[in-house]
């Protein structure tokens, strides 16, 4: 089984600062299988960056997602208030089927 | 508007079985294959397993083989999760989550139903 691990597993953020979590994959996947996914407190996860670089629907351009291989990231190139929640990654497999989330990164605002 | 309503918080007793349910709108019902997904401690995610509406086929994350039964009503474009002998383990939240056969994510999720396991 894939193992997703996250890291760091919580963080803070000052208004306008770089932030950058990362996905370490145990095998390496293709990068059309590496998602991101926001979620906020007592609210469900909210697909964010899927097949590793594109945003979903209405998420700001300030958000990106790179990676390939057993690694990945995703990068927010300045942080708002907004931005405050948990962030998972999460891949597929076909052989078995298998959906694997990581651990998640909570980033919060300083 | 595509929407996943789910079926509200459900308070059982160790030993019991539960039905929890999702309601599709927006969308061609039968086009898209709806999972399931387990959120414990308001943290972890886990994948229980998956339904072709289309034909009823299954696949489950052998983890959740013997707790969860998926089925569906294409007449009423609703997904449904079986819950068996329910154990202090299985309180978390649960979400249904279509999945985007053509980008590999789930692109909708449902709000969430939230079960406590309690004597």
């Amino acid at each position: 089984e894939i193992v997703l691990t996250q890291s760091p597993a919580l963080m803070a953020a000052s208004p306008g600062e770089k932030v950058t979590i990362t996905c370490s994959v145990s095998s390496s996947i293709s990068s059309t299988n590496l998602h991101w996914y926001q979620q906020r407190s007592e609210t469900s996860p909210k697909p964010w960056i899927y097949g590793t670089s594109n945003l979903a629907s209405g998420v700001p351009v300030r958000f990106s997602g790179s990676g390939s291989g057993t690694s990945y990231s995703l990068t927010i190139s300045s942080m708002e208030a907004e931005d405050a929640a948990t962030y998972y990654c999460q891949q597929w497999s076909s052989y078995p089927l298998m959906y694997t989330f990581g651990g998640g990164t909570k980033l919060e605002i300083k | 508007e595509v929407q996943l309503q789910q079926s509200g918080p459900e308070l059982v007793k160790p030993g019991a079985s539960m039905k929890i349910s999702c309601k599709a709108s927006g969308y061609s019902f039968t086009g898209y294959t709806m999972n399931w997904v387990k959120q414990s401690h308001g943290k972890n995610l886990e994948w229980i397993g998956l339904i072709n509406p289309y034909n009823g086929v299954t696949s489950y994350n052998q983890k959740f083989k013997g707790k969860a039964t998926l089925t569906v009503d294409k007449s009423s474009s609703t997904a449904y999760m079986d819950l068996l002998s329910l154990t202090s383990e299985d309180s978390a939240v649960y979400y249904c989550a279509r999945f985007e056969d053509y980008a590999y994510y789930f692109d909708y999720w449902g709000q969430g139903t939230t079960l406590t396991v309690s004597s």
